[in-house]
């Protein structure tokens, strides 16, 4: 069935390090892609999307690569900073016309 | 602040009562979601409304119920409660249908079920 799941649960980084996190998604007819960072006591937020005819999109300071060969997803946050600290969902569309799939998250934490 | 609101930020209450919870969509919204996100399921879409009409159904109970009002606010009603519902409800709002659309979330209401 559809899936859509993170490799790592939890990244930590130094502050000032690029940090990547990763996103693997099962369904072919995924054409629609969206990052969300939800911080501590908060509602998701929506950081970068990409559609399927793309391979690469930036944004400041995060850049999300797909490849659809292996269906896989990656944020890129650069200079990663304290801020950063959040869970972080991968989101997909699938096939669907109607909602989004949501990844299980990964946790970084930003070391100062 | 996204704009969204919801009420109220905490709700505790026993097995088998009914409770309701509010959202409010920013300014100029007219599509709501209802999203459930606990530990083992992740975020999970539940329903959909746009102005005022259901429009998508996701992975919702049938204890579970939605409605989105004319001044497009949507409360989310639900019945007979068990532990298993305890989980963090978001509320998300955009301007248009369909999940490209950007969602913007509200802060969320936790349900704790005892």
């Amino acid at each position: 069935g559809e899936s859509v799941g993170l490799h790592l649960p939890t990244l930590s980084v130094q502050e000032g390090d690029n940090s990547i996190i990763n996103c693997a998604y099962s369904n072919s007819a995924s054409d629609y892609f969206i990052w969300y960072k939800q911080e501590s006591g908060k509602g998701p937020q929506f950081i970068i999307d990409i559609r399927s005819n793309m391979d690469k999109r930036q944004g400041q300071r995060v850049t999300v690569l797909l490849n659809k060969t292996v269906k896989h997803l990656s944020l890129q946050i650069a200079a990663t900073q304290p801020g950063d600290s959040a869970v972080y969902f991968c989101a997909e569309t699938g096939g669907s016309n109607y909602k989004l799939t949501f990844g299980k998250g990964t946790l970084l934490t930003v070391n100062p | 602040d996204s704009g969204v609101t919801q009420t109220p930020k905490h709700l505790i209450t026993a097995t088998g009562q009914r409770v309701t919870l509010r959202c409010s969509p920013r300014s100029g919204d007219l599509s709501v979601y209802w999203y459930q996100q606990s530990l083992d399921q992740g975020l999970q879409f539940l329903i959909q409304y746009y102005n005022g009409e259901e429009r998508a159904k996701g992975n919702i109970l049938e204890r579970f119920s939605a409605q989105q009002f004319p001044d497009l606010h949507s409360e989310l009603n639900l019945s007979s409660l068990e532990l298993g519902d305890s989980a963090l409800y978001f509320c998300a709002s955009s301007v248009g249908v369909g999940p490209t659309y950007e969602q913007y979330f509200g802060p969320g209401t936790r349900l704790t079920v005892t």
